[in-house]
């Protein structure tokens, strides 16, 4: 079945560093990728997804290239800030055979420290 | 556009009685919705998926008659967490889907459930 791995956790950075969490994923279709972002307390919101293979996915200085060949979505982003800090959850869905149904992965703990 | 609202967002019940959360889609036609429960420092472990109009389809290991979803119209589906006991308590995370084209789906803010 489809699986989604995300680089373990936490992740402590001082503001302005460089931020990358990897991602990876094992599906059998045509999956389309995303990046949720959950703050404390809160829901999921989604930061960022692409559809296809090298599509590139971006918001708010985050960004993550769909790469078939490494089967592969890692986050990355030039320069974190203090507001940055949350859990961030890699996901895939593949409408042809599971439908709107995300398959998450584990979620990394980003906290960025001033 | 594409807000997803959950009531309440907190709820503290005793031991043993029924708790309802609504989760609603607000500006636009959800034809499935999904339930999702969040232990703490964890990923989100999908319940049920519900579409429109038919019964819920739960994921394995998860009591159907504990955990009632219903999804009577294109913008609102309820979970009913029966005879509530502590270890029910959770954050429940609703999550709708419209007819987009990459499967997107929207999340509701979560509600915390306490039970005594």
């Amino acid at each position: 079945g489809d699986s989604v791995t995300q680089m373990e956790g936490p992740v402590t950075l001082s503001e302005e560093a460089f931020l990358t969490i990897n991602c990876t994923y094992t599906a059998t279709g045509y999956p389309s990728l995303f990046w949720y972002v959950q703050y404390p307390g809160e829901g999921l919101q989604l930061l960022l997804k692409a559809t296809k293979a090298d599509d590139k996915g971006s918001n708010k200085g985050f960004e993550a290239t769909y790469r078939k060949e490494t089967t592969s979505f890692h986050l990355e982003k030039g320069s974190v800030q203090v507001s940055d800090s949350a859990v961030y959850f890699c996901a895939l869905s593949d409408r042809r055979t599971s439908g709107s149904r995300l398959t998450f992965g584990e979620g990394t703990q980003l906290t960025v420290n001033p | 556009g594409a807000v997803v609202s959950q009531h309440p967002s907190r709820v503290i019940c005793k031991s043993g009685t029924s708790v309802k959360i609504e989760c609603r889609s607000l500006d636009f036609q959800a034809t499935t919705m999904f339930w999702y429960r969040q232990f703490p420092k964890q990923s989100l472990m999908l319940m049920a998926t519900s579409n429109e109009g038919s019964k819920a389809t739960y994921e394995q290991g998860v009591e159907k008659d504990k955990f009632l979803i219903n999804h009577a119209s294109l913008t609102l589906s309820t979970l009913t967490v029966t005879s509530a006991h502590p270890e029910d308590s959770s954050f429940y995370i609703c999550s709708a889907a419209g007819a987009t084209l990459y499967n997107e789906q929207f999340f509701g803010p979560g509600t915390r459930l306490t039970v005594l």
